[in-house]
């Protein structure tokens, strides 16, 4: 299956603090990649689609401006959490789509947690 | 919302012994999907079964869907201890744009 590159896969930051996350799709071009958000023990929630080349598409309820997503080229898309708070700490996983654009190839996570 | 129901949330089974986990979603798909994620980590894709089939296997894997009751379940036989891990199953709602929408996810606990 296709390779998905995330880093970094644990950040620790102070409150008010911006972080970016990167998310690299190794041996497939990606045009569309979709940001998810788990808390312990609880599902993904889709977060965000991030096409290359055009602005992001959020779901209802997440902040545009709070999480900044740039699919800069095929291969790169990232999230930035800005100005970020403890109720921000959680699990953000990227993914994108196969070539059939059916199922879906996983980053290995970034927990985040905000002090 | 789509958000798709699992149960059980929790399954503990001893080793050698078959786990079925099910789901259930609430509107038409084309397709639903079986993900497995181990503590801490990304999810890793197990199968996928299309709207107009019924039952798919893979391995120790069979998957099956009910389109009429909007219900799949997941049988893993002959478990392992290395199986322990969160199943969630995922659908692709007609006409969602291929947007994927997980359900709440059972964790299995496979002990020796």
């Amino acid at each position: 299956g296709a390779v998905v590159s995330q880093h970094p896969s644990r950040v620790i930051c102070k409150s008010g603090t911006s972080v970016k996350i990167e998310c690299r799709s190794l041996d497939f071009q990606a045009t569309t990649m979709f940001w998810y958000r788990q808390f312990p023990k609880q599902s993904l929630m889709l977060m965000a689609t991030s096409n290359e080349g055009s602005k992001a598409t959020y779901e209802q309820g997440v902040e545009k401006d709070k999480f900044l997503i740039n699919h800069a080229s095929l291969t790169l898309s990232t999230l930035t959490v800005t100005s970020a708070h403890p109720e921000d700490s959680s699990f953000y996983i990227c993914s994108f789509q196969g070539a059939q654009g059916e199922k879906l190839f996983f980053g290995s996570g970034t927990q985040l947690s905000v002090l | 919302s789509q958000q798709g129901e699992e149960d059980p949330q929790a399954l503990s089974i001893q080793e050698g012994e078959n786990a079925t986990m099910n789901c259930s979603y609430k509107t038409s798909i084309n397709n639903l999907q079986w993900y497995r994620q181990n503590s801490g980590r990304g999810l890793v894709h197990l199968i996928l079964i299309r709207s107009n089939e019924r039952e798919k296997h893979s391995g120790r894997l069979r998957v099956t869907l009910d389109t009429s009751k909007k219900s799949s379940s997941l049988l893993i036989t002959a478990s392992r201890a290395a199986d322990t891990a969160s199943y969630f199953c995922a659908t692709d709602a007609a006409g969602g744009g291929n947007k994927l929408t997980f359900g709440t996810g059972t964790q299995l606990k496979v002990e020796l």
